[in-house]
């Protein structure tokens, strides 16, 4: 079946600091990855996604690149800001935009 | 992008009573929606597809008799929570793409923050 596994959270950081969020997914066939953000009170955003093996998704300064040979799609970001602060979401969709979420990473990042 | 609009963002309703949660494509047509619910602190769980014109599908675990889902027109989609109970008490949350389905970017509703006390 498929699922997808994130690193648990919170993580804290500090502005300009290197954020790394993992995530790892098991599937069936060849899914799309995604990332989602939530932040606090409103809905979610896609944030980036891949849609085969080897592409990498980049936005605002985030990037992750779909690794099938590990099953990951590690979020990253060189230097997070305040305003990053939110509930990350690794996910996958198998077809007809159906969503599998992992469990969600909640990052704060302080001034 | 594309706009999915949920109603009302949030409800609180008595133990006991009936909850309906609106979902709606505003600039275009879906014969497909999803319906997700997230508890506090964990990731969003796939409760149902919703197909327009035929029965939803549920997933593995949650009642369909609890859980009314009705796809009556190609922008709306609605999920009723029948006899809520505090343990119903969730984020639900709906998305939906613009055809053709499965191929193009899904869009998340606001979603509706439900207490039942």
């Amino acid at each position: 079946g498929n699922s997808v596994t994130q690193m648990e959270g919170p993580v804290t950081l500090s502005e300009e600091a290197f954020l790394t969020i993992n995530c790892t997914y098991t599937a069936t066939g060849y899914p799309s990855l995604f990332w989602y953000v939530q932040y606090p009170g409103e809905g979610l955003q896609l944030l980036l996604k891949a849609t085969k093996a080897d592409d990498k998704g980049s936005n605002k300064g985030f990037e992750a690149t779909y690794r099938k040979e590990t099953t990951s799609f590690h979020l990253e970001k060189g230097s997070v800001q305040v305003s990053d602060s939110a509930v990350y979401f690794c996910a996958l969709s198998g077809g007809f935009n159906k969503f599998y979420f992992g469990s969600g990473t909640k990052l704060n990042v302080k001034p | 992008g594309a706009v999915v609009s949920q109603h009302p963002s949030w409800v609180i309703c008595k133990s006991g009573t009936s909850v309906k949660i609106e979902c709606r494509s505003l600039d275009f047509q879906a014969t497909t929606m999803f319906w997700y619910r997230q508890f506090p602190k964990q990731s969003l769980m796939l409760m149902a597809t919703s197909n327009e014109g035929s029965k939803a599908t549920y997933e593995q675990g949650v009642e369909k008799d609890k859980f009314l889902i009705n796809h009556a027109s190609l922008t709306l989609s609605t999920l009723t929570v029948t006899s809520a109970h505090p343990e119903d008490s969730s984020f639900y949350i709906c998305s939906a793409s613009p055809p053709p389905q499965g191929l193009t970017e899904a869009f998340f509703g606001q979603g509706t923050r439900l207490t039942v006390v």
